[in-house]
């Protein structure tokens, strides 16, 4: 069964970088038939979906955070991770790592979602 | 971006009732829209793809149906595990975007 597991920093400090890993388990981030990715949802709020990369290091990334993040694929541990610079409280969220189905169309695997607060 | 758009915000329901959730896109997206269903504390999970098509495991009470603009998930039995907000999310094209929300309650 797969399994998507984040790690990273509770709190950062406003200006600072956003550091999250995904971990993969019972399943290969090298597959050809999926995309990875991150969402994120602030306290209370909708859904956000931040940008997705492809093993082979293609990447897609929201217009609105595209100057500040950056996803990087480790296929040899087995991971991805999410790096959003100059964060700002706006920037307090759960985020989720995710796999993306369905041509990258759809986010058919979660992980249970990490809760990262911008504060000083 | 396509903006998408949930109706209602909020629905209250009982067991065994027929829930009907509207999502509208800003424009056309084909069949290219997802439903998910989170409940408090926990990530999202899929429901539909493709607009349509059931994920694995999901039971047969959800439906989903629409194509260019105008979509809905339908509940044909409310259970009482059903109650959770639902998302709908389009899959056309970049950025991916979400609907606001539909929350199914008591």
């Amino acid at each position: 069964q797969l399994q998507l597991q984040e790690s990273g920093p509770g709190l950062v400090k406003p200006s600072e970088t956003l550091s999250l890993t995904c971990t993969v388990s019972g399943g290969s981030v090298s597959s050809t038939n999926y995309y990875w990715g991150w969402i994120r949802q602030p306290p209370g709020k909708g859904l956000e979906w931040i940008g997705s990369i492809y093993y082979s290091g293609s990447t897609n990334y929201n217009p609105s955070l595209k100057s500040r993040v950056t996803i990087p694929v480790d296929t040899s541990k087995n991971q991805f991770s999410l790096k959003l610079r100059s964060v700002t409280a706006a920037d307090t969220a759960v985020y989720f790592c995710v796999r993306q189905g369905d041509g990258g169309r759809s986010f058919d695997y979660w992980g249970q979602g990490a809760l990262v607060t911008v504060s000083s | 971006d396509i903006q998408m758009t949930q109706s209602p915000s909020s629905v209250s329901a009982s067991v065994g009732d027929r829930v009907t959730i509207t999502c509208r896109a800003s424009q056309g997206i084909s069949s290219w829209l997802a439903w998910y269903q989170q409940k408090p504390g926990k990530a999202p999970k899929l429901l539909i793809y493709a607009a349509s098509s059931l994920q694995s495991g999901v039971p047969s009470r959800f439906t989903g149906s629409g194509s260019g603009t105008d979509f809905t998930l339908t509940i044909s039995s409310l259970q009482p595990e059903d109650f959770a907000t639902y998302y709908c999310q389009q899959a056309n094209s970049f950025p991916r975007t979400f609907g606001q929300g539909t929350k199914v309650e008591i």
